[in-house]
C-alpha cells in the first residue's frame, strides 16, 4: 500500500514568493497533520484535520499560513509571502481518528528553502 | 503551554553498549507514542503506551511510562550501528484531543562501530 505521498520534495524559492506544498494521505486515514522540523525548534504541529475539518490550527505560525482539506484524499499548506525564516523540513502525516490512539504515518517531507 | 522534554539531546556510544532516554511532560499524558527518524528521513512509528507503569519490549528495545502518566523512557540494549538516528516521544491526549501529538525535542543516538 502506498504511504503518505508528499510533493514537492524539495523546493527553493526567494522570498515573497507563494509555496504550495501538497499531501496525500493514506487511503481510507480521516485524520491529517501538518508538522514543521527546524533545529532549532524541533518538531511543531502546525494543523491537524479530522474527516477534513481543520480542529486545531493553534500551531500555525501566522496568517502568512494557511492550510485546507478539500476532499480526503488531498492536502494544501499555503505560505503567502514566504520568508527565509520558513525554512524548514515540512510533514505531513496521516492516522486513524477511531479506535483509541493511534499511529501516525508520516511522508518524506518537503524541503523548504527560501532565498 | 504544553511541553515535552527529552534529555539527553544527543548521545554518543560505542557500539554494544546500552542507551537510555528519558521523556517528561509538563501535564498528565494519556498516551505516549515513541518515534524513530533516520538521518535525512522522516520518523516512523515504533511503539504506544497507554497504561500507567506499562513496560513494552521490542528485541532490544524497552520502553516504560511512568506512573503519573508524565513521563516515559526507552532503553536499548547492545546498540548496534542500525540503531542510529533521533529518537522521539510523542505525547497524546491533551485538551481531550484523542489524535493530537505534542512530540518531544528529541534524542539523537550516535554509535561508533
Amino acid at each position: 500500500d502506498a504511504g503518505v505521498i508528499q510533493s514537492p520534495r524539495h523546493e527553493v524559492t526567494e522570498m515573497g514568493q507563494e509555496v504550495t506544498l501538497r499531501c496525500k494521505p493514506i487511503s481510507g486515514h480521516n485524520s491529517l497533520f501538518w508538522y514543521r522540523q527546524t533545529m532549532m525548534r524541533g518538531l511543531e504541529l502546525l494543523i491537524y484535520f479530522n474527516n477534513n475539518v481543520p480542529i486545531d490550527d493553534s500551531g500555525m505560525p501566522e496568517d502568512r499560513f494557511s492550510a485546507k482539506m478539500p476532499n480526503a484524499s488531498f492536502s494544501t499548506l499555503k505560505i503567502q509571502p514566504s520568508e527565509p525564516r520558513d525554512s524548514a523540513v515540512y510533514f505531513c502525516a496521516s492516522s486513524l481518528s477511531t479506535g483509541g490512539f493511534q499511529p501516525q504515518h508520516f511522508g518524506d517531507g518537503t524541503r523548504l528553502s527560501i532565498l | 503551554g504544553q511541553q515535552v522534554m527529552q534529555i539527553p539531546q544527543y548521545q554518543h556510544v560505542q557500539e554494544g553498549e546500552d542507551f537510555t532516554t528519558y521523556c517528561n511532560s509538563s501535564t498528565t499524558l494519556s498516551n505516549i507514542q515513541w518515534y524513530k527518524q533516520r538521518p535525512g528521513g522522516h520518523p516512523v512509528f515504533l511503539i504506544q503506551l497507554v497504561k500507567s507503569g506499562e513496560v513494552k519490549k521490542q528485541k532490544r528495545l524497552t520502553f516504560q511510562f511512568g506512573e503519573a502518566k508524565k513521563n516515559s523512557s526507552l532503553h536499548i540494549t547492545a546498540t548496534q550501528t542500525t540503531d542510529v538516528g533521533t529518537y522521539f516521544c510523542a505525547g497524546g491526549g491533551y485538551g481531550g484531543a484523542t489524535n493530537k501529538l505534542i512530540f518531544g525535542t528529541g534524542t539523537l543516538l550516535a554509535v561508533q562501530p
